[in-house]
């Protein structure tokens, strides 16, 4: 079955990075598109970024662009997402989605993580 | 920017019908999908493509749309059915919107 499970969360500081992981099992990595959504504490989803399957393509939402990186290893079937000159505003559950794309529709999300807690704070 | 509008409560009995609704202009050209997500847990997907019912999610789920506005219908609306539910649609660029979430409430 589908498996996502996200790692690297935690607490930083204003201005700091960090480095989230997401481990895919279940079935082929490399054939899907991948997101990372967050989720603000008590709030709604909020989509961050996509990479294509080959992670040729990428987009990212206005919020976080210039700041994120998203990337993936498809020979360690594993996504990730490099956070810089973080904000107290992005502190949210970060979900990994495999997503079915498409270009015209954006597509949607059919599988999840569980999560992972980001927290900017002095 | 463009914004998916849901109303933020819906209260129902048990065994009665709950519907959701979500609008966007950009609806009558974009698919919807909604997603359920119970409290500390991940969200899933419920209806895809307007809609379409994944496998594994029960027949009272099903989706509609009309217009600028989709519905969520839940039939015989069970205990295990209160969460938040949010639709997702794109822009005109395609770009991933998120409605702000529907808490749904079985009396």
């Amino acid at each position: 079955q589908v498996q996502l499970v996200e790692s690297g969360g935690g607490l930083v500081k204003p201005g700091g990075s960090l480095r989230l992981s997401c481990a895919a099992s279940g079935f082929t990595f490399s054939d899907y598109y991948m997101s990372w959504i967050r989720q603000a504490p008590g709030k709604g989803l909020e989509w961050v970024s996509y990479i294509s399957s080959s992670g040729s393509t990428i987009y990212y939402a206005d919020s976080v662009k210039g700041r994120f990186t998203i990337s993936r290893d498809n020979a360690k079937n594993s996504l990730y997402l490099q956070m810089n000159s973080l904000r107290a505003e992005d502190t949210a559950v970060y979900y990994c989605a495999r997503a079915e794309y498409s270009s015209s529709s954006g597509g949607y999300f059919d599988y999840w993580g569980q999560g992972t807690l980001v927290t900017v704070s002095s | 920017s463009y914004e998916l509008t849901q109303p933020p409560s819906v209260s129902v009995s048990p065994g009665q019908t709950a519907r959701i609704t979500c609008s966007g202009d950009a609806l009558p050209k974009q698919y919807a999908y909604w997603y359920q997500q119970k409290p500390g847990q991940a969200p899933v997907l419920v209806i895809y493509k307007d809609s379409e019912r994944p496998s594994g999610i029960p027949e009272r789920f099903s989706g509609s749309s009309s217009g600028t506005t989709v519905t969520l219908t839940i039939s015989g609306v069970q205990a295990e059915d209160e969460a938040d539910y949010y639709c997702q649609s794109a822009d005109s660029s395609g770009t991933v919107v998120f409605g702000g979430g529907t808490k749904l409430t079985v009396l």
